[in-house]
């Protein structure tokens, strides 16, 4: 079975401080890890995966993510946030064990909230 | 960049009808997917079609539901005799292939609301 957590509810951070968004996943095998953007009244886009190799993930709207193996773990990040980053943060993850469903197992969202 | 396209964007009915969601997927992909978001909690997962045919279905695509592509541009999603419980945010998405490293592609969804 997969499934991801992410446990903020909400994330507020002033505009120009860096921003974290957590996302912890389980998996029977390895993982794929996806991260997913919904602004109002938008259907979710695609940031940034991790498939394997490099354990940080650029994305789009310069946003990164780093896959930690150990704490089961991959964080959403970036340096100096803006206030048209605020919007409804998805992580997703979909186990790598062959024979297993293709589809993603979605986490509740967070919405991220920047003040100017 | 292509997108998704769904209509229409906002859908009210009478508990009791039914309902057709519509969808044009981006034109070279291959693989179509519907989701549901309740107000305030995650996406879903409905079920996947791929070649004409159902690949996945979650446990909540049950007999109350029906996908079909009836040309080749449209991916639809009845649902049957519609209960309060139905209304939600409806999204598709599709991608090139089915391989799970593919990053899926949305639309932006269409509102059931079911009175």
């Amino acid at each position: 079975a997969q499934s991801v957590a992410q446990p903020e509810d909400q994330v507020n951070v002033a505009e120009g401080n860096p921003l974290t968004v957590k996302c912890t996943y389980s998996v029977s095998g390895n993982p794929y890890l996806f991260w997913y953007v919904q602004y109002p009244n938008r259907g979710l886009q695609f940031l940034l995966k991790y498939i394997t190799g490099d354990n940080l993930v650029k994305g789009s709207y310069g946003f990164e993510a780093e896959f930690n193996k150990s704490q089961t773990s991959f964080h959403l990040k970036k340096p100096s946030a803006l206030v048209s980053d605020s919007a409804l943060y998805f992580c997703a993850v979909r186990d790598r064990k062959s024979g297993g469903s293709y589809i993603p197992t979605f986490g509740r969202g967070t919405s991220l909230i920047v003040h100017p | 960049e292509p997108e998704v396209t769904q209509t229409p964007s906002h859908q009210v009915t009478q508990m009791g009808q039914e309902v057709i969601l519509r969808c044009v997927p981006i034109s070279n992909h291959l693989y179509f997917y519907w989701y549901r978001q309740i107000l305030g909690q995650k996406v879903e997962f409905l079920v996947s079609f791929y070649n004409n045919e159902i690949s996945e279905k979650s446990e909540i695509f049950d007999d109350q539901f029906s996908v079909e592509r009836p040309d080749g541009s449209n991916f639809t999603l009845k649902i049957r005799s519609t209960k309060l419980e139905d209304s939600a945010m409806y999204f598709c998405a599709s991608s090139e292939r089915q391989g799970s490293n593919q990053p899926q592609h949305f639309g932006d969804g269409t509102r059931l609301s079911i009175l």
